[in-house]
């Protein structure tokens, strides 16, 4: 199993769209959360950490359970620009490293 | 704000022959630094992470003399692919915590390496 497991998508949507990724993880020693955004055959770029009590920024809502080792990533209002790939990443306090996820791609169509 | 600059961006190298790759932390101290591959339609895997002045420690199933990891100041990792093989061919990046007990992680922009 997957230390971090996404569905790969394509997700598919039109702009104004609301779209929901999900994320879950193995290793319940995991004490930090974050989304980071990949565009193709470039370097991740941090989207937001996510907190146990969910946070938002601008558009995009982020949400945790610990207790169901679930984390999940809301997009409204959809853009063009969005169409990424969108890595559920997790860290914990020995490794320090981050553990990513596969990615869920996003195409927003105009 | 803080940077790390990889380099090359791009690199072509023939079957049997070694490349490094550099990684740098522009404007802070970088006392761990993390290498990860990425294959297409894949995920970021971590290879190695690198501790300034001590050997590296590498993930399970990585071979640490074909990926020599030095670490030697504070501000430069690199990754050597030794006698790299076309199944190397993959997108290596580096990432930098700054500090001891830095909570943000800065990426390089990657390496795209394709061995022929």
């Amino acid at each position: 199993r997957k230390e971090v497991e996404q569905d790969p998508g394509p997700f598919n949507v039109p702009e104004g769209a609301t779209v929901a990724f999900n994320c879950t993880y193995s290793n319940s020693a995991s004490q930090s959360f974050f989304w980071y955004r990949q565009d193709c055959r470039k370097e991740p770029k941090l989207l937001m950490s996510v907190y146990s009590s969910g946070n938002e920024d601008g558009r995009f809502t982020a949400q945790l359970n610990r207790a169901s080792q679930y984390i999940s990533l809301l997009i409204r209002d959809s853009k063009l620009s969005d169409s990424a790939t969108y890595l559920c990443v997790v860290s914990d306090t020995g490794r320090r490293a981050l553990t990513f996820g596969s990615g869920t791609r996003l195409q927003v169509q105009p | 704000g803080a940077v790390v600059s990889q380099h090359p961006s791009r690199v072509i190298c023939k079957s049997g022959t070694s490349v490094k790759i550099e990684c740098r932390s522009l404007d802070f101290q970088a006392t761990t630094m993390f290498w990860y591959r990425q294959f297409p339609k894949q995920s970021l895997m971590l290879m190695a992470t690198s501790n300034e002045g001590s050997k590296a420690t590498y993930e399970q199933g990585v071979e640490k003399d074909k990926f020599l990891i030095n670490h030697a100041s504070l501000t430069l990792s690199t990754l050597t692919v030794t006698s790299a093989h076309p199944e190397d061919s993959s997108f290596y990046i580096c990432s930098a915590r700054e500090g001891l007990l830095g909570n943000t992680i800065y990426f390089g922009e990657g390496s795209w390496l394709t061995v022929v």
